[in-house]
């Protein structure tokens, strides 16, 4: 089955660690996206990669890094830079700009 | 940050009770708006993709209309059922410049439908 698949569902980790959520898909879509969710709030992106080898940051990339080294996989890292990293991460992939996008299900980072 | 927001936030209707939520957004230098159901423990589908002014799309009882002159599209239910209940959500790519293919997403209307 064709499809988006992030993983692992749950994430916890101490404070001060790194740490890097998997978001990999087999629809052969140029496309791959990444944002967050906090209670009571929208989707912000925070990076996004229109082909492979190259990426932008979006609205609140501080303390996060990417890469795409693989049409795909992108994969996205939460360093310990990053001050609020308890959150809701979901990771999206499209094929062209006027095509729909498809999410995976999403991984609930904790950090304690 | 192109700003996309959505009203309104909340919305509790009726079962049976015909709805309709906006988006509104500053430019028209997009590639197309997106609209999307996100339900509870799933993950968001898209309900809509929208790229000419003017364009219309419709999906059973759900509708949709794009106006880019004046920077607003509506999304319609009609009938609604409880079934229908989930956040709703608009979103923009960037056409050009800088931001070329972002996706931006606006925070969302949260429909409620009771029985």
């Amino acid at each position: 089955d064709g499809g988006i698949t992030q993983s692992p569902k749950y994430l916890f980790r101490k404070e001060g660690q790194n740490v890097t959520l998997s978001c990999e898909q087999n629809l052969n879509h140029d496309a791959m996206y990444w944002y967050r969710q906090d209670p009571g709030q929208g989707l912000r992106l925070i990076y996004y990669s229109q082909i492979v080898n190259d990426f932008q940051k979006g609205d609140i990339a501080e303390g996060y890094s990417v890469s795409r080294e693989k049409k795909e996989s992108f994969p996205l890292t939460v360093t310990s830079a990053q001050k609020n990293p308890t959150a809701f991460y979901l990771c999206a992939s499209s094929w062209q700009q006027n095509t729909e996008a498809f999410f995976g299900q999403g991984t609930r980072l904790t950090v304690v | 940050i192109l700003n996309v927001e959505q009203s309104p936030q909340s919305l509790h209707v009726q079962e049976g009770d015909s709805t309709n939520f906006t988006c509104s957004f500053p430019s028209s230098n997009f590639y197309a708006l997106h609209w999307y159901r996100w339900e509870t423990a799933k993950s968001p589908e898209a309900l809509f993709v929208m790229t000419l002014n003017g364009d219309e799309k419709k999906k059973g009882r759900i509708s949709a209309t794009l106006n880019t002159k004046e920077g607003y599209s509506y999304l319609y239910i009609k009938g609604s059922q409880p079934e229908d209940s989930a956040t709703y959500l608009c979103a923009l790519i960037n056409a050009g410049g800088t931001s070329y293919g972002k996706l931006t997403f606006g925070q969302g209307t949260i429909l409620t439908v009771h029985p």
